[in-house]
């Protein structure tokens, strides 16, 4: 069975960086086509995808948030980081971490396959 | 950045009747990184279509997807009360990979 779980602080502060973790089960970083990719949604908002790692260590992030964004993964432990830097309220969220299980060229670049299998989400709140 | 734009926002039906949500993009999209999910409140979205067209694993056949371009839609069949969900499309084909803003589907 394919599962995701995400983890990370419930509370940060104003300009801390977040640091999130997604631990993968049931299949491995090291395959040849799977990525994984971070997608946020604010309370009662839509979703936002954030950053996608692929299989290569080939990494895709949002425009609006790349300076703030890293993603790389640890295969040994089956796990895929997001550090999310210069925290404030408006990132208040539940995060979610995502795997594509396989990607495509096209128009000269990788594109991942459709996010099939989804964590259960982690709220990460930031306040003083 | 591909903007998606999807109409309603909200749309109330009653189960049995048949429900059909469009997904606008400012750009074309190929069919083959056009995807819809369903989301259920507290939960995670789930995929249900993909490839524009093709149903997920262990998705029902009331729910369809059809489109190319820029405009795509899916279709539920005939609602049961289990559907009524806010739902998602999202192209992968251009970074980033961009949602829609969701259609809510309420029971009317």
């Amino acid at each position: 069975q394919v599962t995701l779980k995400e983890s990370g602080p419930v509370l940060v502060k104003p300009r801390e960086t977040l640091t999130l973790t997604c631990t993968v089960s049931g299949f491995s970083l090291s395959n040849s086509r799977m990525g994984v990719s971070w997608i946020r949604q604010p309370p009662g908002k839509a979703l936002e995808w954030l950053a996608h790692i692929f299989s290569s260590d080939e990494t895709s992030y949002s425009r609006s948030l790349k300076s703030r964004l890293t993603i790389y993964k640890d295969t040994s432990k089956s796990q895929v980081v997001l550090t999310m830097t210069n925290m404030d309220p408006v990132d208040t969220a539940t995060y979610y971490c995502a795997r594509s299980p396989d990607y495509y060229y096209h128009n000269s670049g990788y594109y991942p396959d459709a996010f099939d299998v989804w964590g259960q989400g982690t709220m990460v709140t930031v306040s003083s | 950045e591909i903007v998606l734009t999807q109409s309603p926002g909200t749309l109330s039906l009653s189960p049995g009747e048949r429900a059909t949500l469009s997904c606008r993009a400012s750009q074309s999209v190929s069919s083959s990184f056009l995807a819809w999910y369903q989301q259920k409140p507290g939960q995670a979205p789930r995929l249900l279509i993909y490839g524009a067209s093709r149903r997920a694993t262990g998705i029902p056949d009331r729910f369809s997807g059809s489109g190319s371009g820029t405009d795509f839609s899916l279709t539920i069949s005939r609602l049961e009360p289990d559907d009524f969900a806010v739902y998602y499309c999202q192209q992968h084909g251009s970074s980033p990979y961009t949602f829609g803003q969701g259609t809510k589907l309420q029971i009317k």
